[in-house]
């Protein structure tokens, strides 16, 4: 069984247009988050949800919006995307007192 | 808001040498993960450490945490090129965040 998946794998687009990102995770965790990997290859958190409700919210654009529909649940919505939106999105979720995170495969976006 | 710094940033050593990533912050964590990615997939955890001074094994993987919760250090025996990868440390605030360092690039060279 995956614990947490993420579809799609890969996504390709043009700039200007949106794009969803989905979440699921069958671990009966708490906390899910989007991170962002750039090619350096440093991991930053953009969003977090504790039981459906935000509990972290970084400098993010706000074309950037989260939605979590229930505590298995995650999606991660990008409006205008611009060539700076291309990095892998993962995914994550862990019980909030261990803070220890479980990740997704990741979504390798390219904007062109 | 705390930083993480990790080091080495890249290291290429040969099969069956011993190496030592480190990881530093001037705040303390009330506890410090460490993770290793491959390419294509996601972080993997690898372990925990939350008491000052603990000290933990996996295999030939031993982390430590310093004494007074700052800083943390991950030791490879004898590498193998299975342990290829991207090694990262993140430190937990206590605003439940956690704090990443930028992550060590390991070769392992057969």
């Amino acid at each position: 069984d995956t614990a947490v998946s993420q579809t799609p794998k890969y996504l390709v687009t043009q700039m200007g247009n949106d794009k969803s990102i989905k979440c699921e995770q069958n671990l009966g965790h708490d906390t899910m988050y989007w991170y962002k990997q750039d090619s350096k290859k440093f991991l930053k958190i953009m969003f977090s949800y504790n039981n459906k409700e935000l509990i972290i919210n970084e400098t993010v654009p706000n074309r950037f919006s989260p939605k979590s529909p229930d505590k298995a649940h995650l999606n991660l919505h990008i409006n205008s995307l611009e060539l700076g939106d291309s990095a892998v999105y993962f995914c994550a979720s862990s019980l909030r007192r261990t803070y220890e995170q479980y990740f997704g495969p990741g979504t390798r976006l390219t904007v062109t | 808001t705390q930083l993480l710094e990790q080091s080495p940033q890249f290291l290429s050593i040969q099969e069956g040498e011993n190496l030592t990533v480190y990881c530093n912050s001037s705040s303390v964590f009330s506890s410090l993960q460490w993770y290793r990615q491959e390419p294509g997939e996601g972080p993997v955890l690898l372990v925990t450490v939350v008491t000052g001074g603990e000290v933990k094994k996996l295999k030939r993987l031993t982390f430590q945490f310093g004494d007074a919760r700052k800083d943390s250090s991950l030791h490879i025996t004898a590498a193998q090129p299975g342990d290829t990868g991207l090694y990262l440390c993140a430190g937990a605030e206590s605003n439940y965040q956690l704090i990443w360092g930028a992550g060590t690039k390991l070769i392992i060279k057969p």
